[in-house]
C-alpha cells in the first residue's frame, strides 16, 4: 500500500520560491505517475503537473507553465513540485497524489501561505 | 480544456435519505471519471473510478453511473460519516480537471 508523505508548512514572501516534497513508501514508485493539486482557502481542486520518475519528463497544466517545475529523486522515491514568483493568490494546500488517470492515494497536504 | 460542471453546489438532506449527485463534462470523457469525497482538514479520497468502479474500501452505499458527458454519484442511505464536499474529475484528456464541488450537509 503506497503511502505519501509531505514536507511541511511553508511561509514566503511573495516574488520567492517554495519547494515541497513527496516521499512516497509502500510500493512502486517510479514507475506511476505522480501528480501535483492544490487547493485555494474555501476553493476546488486544481491539477497542476505530474511527472512519471522513470521517465524523468513532467507535464504541466498551461496556467503554471514557466513557473513550476516537478522532479522526482528515484533514489529516496522523493517527488518535488517548486513554484517560482510566489503571489498571495498561490496561498493554498498543495497535494501530491499517485496517478493511474484518477488521483489515488493522496499526501497529506502541505499549506504554503504567501504573505509579505 | 474540457469543463466539469456539478450540481446542485449544495444539497441538504436528512440522514438515511438518499443523494444524488449530478456532474456534467463539456466534451465527453468517454467514461474516464472519477469521484472523490473531501472532509473538512483532510485530503481527498477517492471514491469511484472509471465512472462506476468502486475504489478499495468503499462501502457499497456508493455507486457512480453515466458516460459521455452526464454522470452521477448515488449515496443509497446516507450516513453521519458522508457529509463532506464531492468532487467529480475525467482524467480523458490534459490537462485533468475538477469540478466546483458538491457539498452535501445536514
Amino acid at each position: 500500500q503506497v503511502q505519501l508523505v509531505q514536507s511541511g508548512a511553508e511561509v514566503k514572501k511573495p516574488g520567492s520560491s517554495v519547494k515541497v516534497s513527496c516521499k512516497a513508501s509502500g510500493g512502486s514508485f517510479s514507475t506511476y505517475a505522480l501528480s501535483w493539486v492544490r487547493q485555494a482557502p474555501g476553493q476546488g481542486l486544481e491539477w497542476m503537473g505530474g511527472i512519471i520518475p522513470i521517465l524523468g519528463t513532467a507535464h504541466y497544466a498551461q496556467k503554471f507553465q514557466g513557473r513550476v517545475t516537478i522532479t522526482a529523486d528515484e533514489s529516496t522515491s522523493t517527488a518535488f513540485l517548486e513554484l517560482s514568483g510566489l503571489r498571495s493568490e498561490d496561498t493554498a494546500m498543495y497535494y501530491c497524489a499517485r496517478t493511474t488517470g484518477w488521483f489515488d492515494p493522496w499526501g497529506q497536504g502541505t499549506l504554503v501561505t504567501v504573505s509579505s | 480544456e474540457i469543463v466539469m460542471t456539478q450540481s446542485p453546489a449544495t444539497l441538504s438532506v436528512s440522514p438515511g435519505e438518499r443523494a444524488t449527485l449530478s456532474c456534467r463534462a463539456s466534451q465527453s470523457v468517454s467514461s474516464n471519471l472519477a469521484w472523490y469525497q473531501q472532509k473538512p482538514g483532510q485530503a481527498p479520497r477517492l471514491l469511484i473510478y472509471g465512472a462506476s468502479t468502486r475504489a478499495t474500501g468503499i462501502p457499497a452505499r456508493f455507486s457512480g453511473s453515466g458516460s459521455g458527458t452526464e454522470f452521477t454519484l448515488t449515496i443509497s442511505s446516507l450516513q453521519s460519516e458522508d457529509f463532506a464536499v464531492y468532487y467529480c474529475q475525467q482524467y480523458n484528456d490534459w490537462p485533468r480537471t475538477f469540478g466546483q464541488g458538491t457539498k452535501v450537509e445536514i
